[in-house]
């Protein structure tokens, strides 16, 4: 499974956009790139999955660049109920998940 | 999206005994289920991969004979942490795989199992 760097953490402020990436250079040709968000807790949620050029969904935007060895996580106007852990995953699809250590994202008012 | 419970939400054990934590797929068929444990402030660790119907896949270091996994029907999984020690004490979380169409496979998770061995 290809290994991913992200950030340990980022502060932000509310109504702001938040960006987080992720490096995976050694990403193979039928891996995704998934990333999921959890609270304190609680069970992982799936944010976006991607495998190349740009996604977007109700809850964020991920993109990822022609030589797909990073994406960023885009989570627009972020509110007090963002703050939570971010994982980016990298893998096929039919295979299991591998968690890194992720992105602590707080959300300051 | 789909629903993965899991059962109890918290448990209090003492050393020694067996604990069994259920996981449930209730609105679609998981052809697999995983099990992962998470220590405060750490990251999720998978344990095992279970398909229905067949045995577990245990990752390294993780000890099958402690840890009793059971897939026995596409929307049940069981782990039994057998002879719990304090050390054991961690939050145990589910997830279940659907095939939604072709390749596309969807993972959901639980809402984690925190156990406390006493």
């Amino acid at each position: 499974l290809a290994k991913t760097t992200q950030p340990i953490s980022m502060d932000s402020y509310e109504g702001q956009e938040v960006n987080i990436t992720c490096s995976h250079n050694n990403i193979a040709t039928n891996d995704y790139i998934t990333w999921y968000q959890q609270f304190p807790s609680q069970g992982p949620r799936f944010i976006i999955q991607g495998y190349k050029t740009k996604v977007t969904n109700e809850v964020a935007s991920l993109f990822i660049p022609a030589d797909r060895k990073s994406s960023t996580l885009s989570l627009p106007r972020v509110s007090l109920s963002d703050t939570a852990v971010y994982y980016c995953l990298v893998g096929p699809n039919d295979y299991k998940l591998s968690f890194g250590a992720g992105t602590t994202v707080t959300v300051r008012a | 999206g789909a629903v993965v419970s899991q059962h109890p939400s918290w448990v209090i054990c003492k050393s020694g005994t067996s604990v069994k934590i259920e996981c449930r797929s209730l609105d679609f068929q998981a052809t697999t289920m995983f099990w992962y444990r998470q220590f405060p402030k750490q990251s999720l660790m998978l344990m095992a991969t279970s398909n229905e119907g067949s045995k577990a896949t245990y990752e390294q270091g993780v000890e099958k004979d402690k840890f009793l996994i059971n897939h026995a029907s596409l929307t049940l999984s069981t782990l039994t942490v057998t002879s719990a020690h304090p050390e054991d004490s961690s939050f145990y979380i589910c997830s279940a795989r659907e095939r939604t169409s072709g390749i596309i496979y969807e993972q959901y998770f639980g809402p984690g199992t925190r156990l406390t061995v006493t």
